[in-house]
């Protein structure tokens, strides 16, 4: 069975950095792409980021693109998101998901929160 | 901004049929797979239907997806009241080299 386990939120202030990480079991870890998907409170869902299952190829929602770094340990079935500049639009649910390719997300996290606030 | 558009809420009583629409563009929908997923209250959401029309095991045959040119709909055939929640469509979008979600659905059984 698919886990997917995020942790590392809380609480920072304007401007601060933030570093959430995701726990991956029940799968072979480097076969797969990974994503971060956030949602803000009562908000709909907005896509962040994603990396191949090597690393080799990243993409990056406008929003986060120079501020946020997506990164993987393929040796430890890690994912981490690497949130620098951080703005209190980035308050959020930040979810872990997992896609058969690239280009899809079947599984989901528990998510993690994340405020932005002084 | 969301750049698929679905209407925000939809109602039926027990046992009706309730569909939801999934509009895009050329770059996401017309060329990609569309996602469907769920999410109850207070909880992560849910994969219900992938590749546009396949359900993932488990989840019940009373839901549908389908998909035409660059707009894609998800029907919930004998709604019960376990199926309220918030739906939401996604797909990938060349122009953005990412996902895209849909502005999602609330779905009530009145």
């Amino acid at each position: 069975e698919v886990q997917l386990v995020e942790s590392g939120g809380g609480l920072v202030q304007p401007g601060g950095s933030l570093r959430l990480s995701c726990a991956a079991s029940g799968f072979t870890f480097d076969d797969y792409a990974m994503h971060w998907v956030r949602q803000a409170p009562g908000k709909g869902l907005e896509w962040v980021s994603v990396i191949s299952w090597n690393g080799g190829n990243i993409n990056y929602a406008d929003s986060v693109k120079g501020r946020f770094t997506i990164s993987r340990d393929n040796a430890k079935n890690f994912l981490y998101l690497q949130m620098d500049s951080l703005r209190a639009e980035d308050t959020a649910f930040y979810y872990c998901a997992k896609g058969r390719t690239y280009y899809d997300i079947l599984h989901w996290g528990q998510g993690t929160l994340v405020t932005v606030s002084s | 901004q969301s750049v698929l558009t679905q209407p925000p809420s939809a109602s039926g009583t027990p046992g009706q049929r309730v569909t939801i629409s999934c509009s895009g563009g050329s770059s996401n929908i017309g060329s990609h797979s569309v996602y469907w997923y769920q999410q109850l209250p207070g909880t992560a959401p849910k994969l219900l239907i992938y590749r546009s029309d396949q359900r993932p095991s488990g989840v019940p045959d009373r839901f549908s997806g389908s998909k035409s040119g660059t707009s894609a709909s998800l029907a919930i055939s004998g709604l019960r009241s376990e199926d309220e929640a918030d739906y939401y469509c996604a797909a990938w979008d060349d122009s953005l080299s990412g996902n895209v979600f849909g502005t999602g659905t609330q779905v009530t059984v009145l």
